[in-house]
């Protein structure tokens, strides 16, 4: 069955770097596209970033661009979320999620545990 | 990159019928019809619902459906049952490789 596992979550002071990873299993990895949301405590779904299956397109939100790096790893069936800089802001729960269709239309069809990341002094 | 507009909050006695609106505008929702909807139990990661606007996932019970008129995507739940009281996220495609949620509608069975 399909299964996404982040981790790498933590506190971390403001300024400083984490790099989160999912680990996914149960299915082709290499044939997906793959997204981060995140939700702040008692806050809503936002979106971070997404992948394409190769690896060859990536986008982010305006909130993260130039500060945070999404990447994957086919071979090992992995997802990571490369975060720098990191603000009070970014205090959140990041899931990542299994990402059907295309360029300009898909939905997340599974979805991890999520990891908490909390940024404080 | 504006979030979609929910309602914040949507309440409905068992049985009845309540419908949740996502309202974005000509460059996500309004141009792409795919939208798709989420519902997410505390604690609890988010569950599709809807896909591809009105579509139901297998094992998605059928008093879920999902619809769009211009700028508006609707997710109706029919015979409200107390395990639906959840928040409820809708997506949608913003253009430019970029994805937005809507802000959240917490739904309560009274």
């Amino acid at each position: 069955q399909v299964q996404l596992v982040e981790s790498g979550g933590g506190v971390v002071q403001p300024g400083r770097s984490l790099r989160l990873s999912c680990a996914a299993s149960g299915f082709t990895f290499s044939g997906f596209g793959m997204h981060w949301v995140r939700q702040a405590p008692g806050k809503g779904l936002e979106w971070v970033a997404v992948i394409w299956y190769d690896g060859s397109k990536k986008f982010y939100a305006d909130s993260v661009k130039g500060r945070f790096t999404i990447s994957r790893d086919n071979s090992k069936n992995t997802l990571y979320l490369q975060m720098n800089s990191l603000r009070a802001d970014d205090t959140a729960v990041y899931y990542c999620a299994r990402f059907i269709g295309g360029d300009n239309s898909g939905y997340y069809d599974y979805w991890g545990q999520g990891t908490m990341v909390t940024v404080s002094s | 990159q504006s979030a979609l507009t929910q309602p914040a909050s949507v309440s409905g006695s068992p049985g009845q019928s309540i419908t949740i609106s996502c309202t974005g505008t000509s460059s996500d929702v309004g141009s792409y019809n795919l939208v798709s909807w989420y519902q997410q139990h505390p604690g609890k990661a988010p569950k599709l619902i809807i896909c591809e606007g009105s579509k139901r996932p297998s094992g998605v019970s059928n008093r879920f459906s999902g619809s769009k008129s211009d700028n508006t995507a609707s997710l109706t739940i029919s015979g409200l049952q107390a395990e639906d009281e959840a928040d409820y996220y809708c997506c949608s495609y913003a253009g430019g490789g970029i994805w937005v949620f809507g802000g959240g509608t917490k739904v309560t069975v009274l």
